[in-house]
């Protein structure tokens, strides 16, 4: 049973540009959450996503936003990249109706220059 | 609002001594749940322990075990017999249960160092 999987593992990006990262939830889970790690932080909560919207929303800006796919898969997107986006970003899956604990992938280092 | 501190940034320990990690939470909420995860350097967070407000009971897992205290807001955990598998960087985590959704609120971690 495949887990929570994420890519790309590493990406350089140059201020002012798109990503996008995606995230595959492990088998069962439909919620998907994003989490931004800065280095030598702990993770902050981006958004969530259920049923393909987005059901909460962190402290951060629009330039920040997301998607969910019918078999429950998501992307993250980041619009005009700021040097300061430089992280790793988390994606944590759980099933809502079990009340599961989150699982996470491996995340996707970003460097933006 | 909710709000994690872990005060211990980096513990340094030689292999086989106890290591107590430290955690202080707020939050209004009477409903929660609490959460520790390892962060070994490969980045991904694993899961530990989850524990619900409602239950004081002290957990023992193996080498681990957690200490729950709502009196004080704690919810510590100390890995006895430390080896150096367990380096890697900690965290504790709280969701409020009520709430839709499973947002994690996560304190800033604490590294732990187990030199052989």
């Amino acid at each position: 049973d495949a887990g929570v999987t994420q890519s790309p593992t590493h990406l350089i990006k140059t201020r002012g540009q798109q990503v996008t990262l995606r995230c595959s939830p492990k088998s069962g889970h439909d919620t998907v959450s994003w989490y931004q790690q800065a280095l030598g932080q702990g993770p902050q909560f981006i958004f969530q996503y259920y049923e393909e919207e987005e059901r909460q929303r962190g402290n951060f800006p629009d330039r920040f936003s997301g998607h969910q796919f019918p078999n429950y898969s998501s992307e993250l997107n980041v619009n005009a990249l700021l040097l300061g986006d430089s992280a790793l970003y988390l994606c944590a899956s759980s099933s809502d109706a079990q009340e599961t604990e989150a699982f996470f992938g491996q995340g996707t280092r970003l460097t933006v220059v | 609002a909710q709000k994690v501190t872990q005060a211990q940034t980096e513990i340094s320990v030689v292999e086989k001594e106890d290591v107590t990690l430290d955690c202080v939470y707020e939050t209004r909420d009477t409903t929660y749940y609490l959460f520790w995860y390892k962060q070994p350097p490969s980045g991904e967070l694993v899961f530990l322990i989850r524990r619900n407000s409602f239950d004081e009971q002290n957990e023992i897992s193996g080498r681990y075990s957690w200490n729950f205290q709502k009196s004080t807001s704690s919810f510590n955990f100390t890995i006895t017999a430390s080896q150096v598998v367990d380096s890697a960087v900690y965290f504790c985590a709280l969701t409020l249960i009520k709430a839709a959704g499973n947002k994690l609120t996560f304190g800033g971690g604490t590294r732990v160092l187990v030199k052989p």
